[in-house]
């Protein structure tokens, strides 16, 4: 079972708030990643990193922000929270290799919502 | 960028029937993985497929990797209440260093009493 944590796991905020949702893990795994997925739809990848100060733009642009200071740490921000924002937020980390590097595995996700 | 075509889009099954799904893409991928999704939860993986031609199974499920490595299928046998889920394929592309994956749409699995 993967060790990965997400808090808070329900987080309902008003607009203009900054929040920041927490993501760490217990694997040792140096790739980190955080995607955006709206209910029953597939997900789309925000964010990534390689390791520690690492950090790159997904696939799915976002105005979120991310920081990769630990290894085991991926917090990820957004400095204004609107209504658009609302969707769950899940983070995943797999570690190096070949063929084992791109097995990732999730954390339960954070429900975010924006009034 | 690269899709993956998962069909069935949904499924009503009753209890005890056996299941089959299945991704597609026009891409070649190095690794095919199956997750499973509860309401409301991160997608937990359930089969990871390395090699084409490669089937491996964990318990009722079993997964092949295509040996085009352009698709995979998972089947579920005797399906039982916990199976109700959406069932993620997810790929990765042959760019060493590039572990990000590609998803399907999703596969809802719903058991009709």
């Amino acid at each position: 079972e993967a060790d990965i944590y997400q808090t808070p796991r329900y987080l309902v905020i008003g607009t203009g708030k900054k929040i920041t949702l927490e993501c760490s893990q217990t694997m040792g795994h140096d790739k980190m990643y955080w995607y955006q997925q709206d209910p029953g739809m597939e997900l789309h990848l925000i964010h990534y990193s390689y390791g520690v100060n690492s950090t790159e733009k997904g696939d799915l642009s976002s105005e979120s922000t991310v920081s990769r200071i630990r290894t085991e740490h991926f917090p990820l921000t957004l400095e204004s929270a609107r209504p658009s924002h609302t969707s769950q937020y899940l983070c995943a980390s797999s570690e190096w290799g070949y063929r084992s590097g791109g097995t990732q595995y999730f954390g339960p996700g954070t429900r975010l919502l924006v009034l | 960028g690269q899709q993956l075509n998962q069909s069935p889009q949904s499924m009503f099954i009753q209890e005890g029937e056996d299941v089959s799904m299945n991704c597609t893409s026009s891409s070649i991928f190095n690794t095919w993985l199956w997750y499973k999704q509860d309401p409301g939860e991160g997608p937990v993986l359930l089969i990871a497929l390395y090699k084409a031609g490669e089937l491996t199974s964990n318990g009722r499920l079993t997964a092949q990797f295509g040996i085009t490595r352009k698709d995979s299928f998972l089947n579920i046998s005797a399906s039982i209440p916990s199976d109700v889920g959406i069932y993620f394929c997810a790929g990765q592309l042959p760019n060493f260093g590039n572990e990000k994956l590609t998803f399907g749409t999703g596969t809802r699995l719903t058991i009709i009493p």
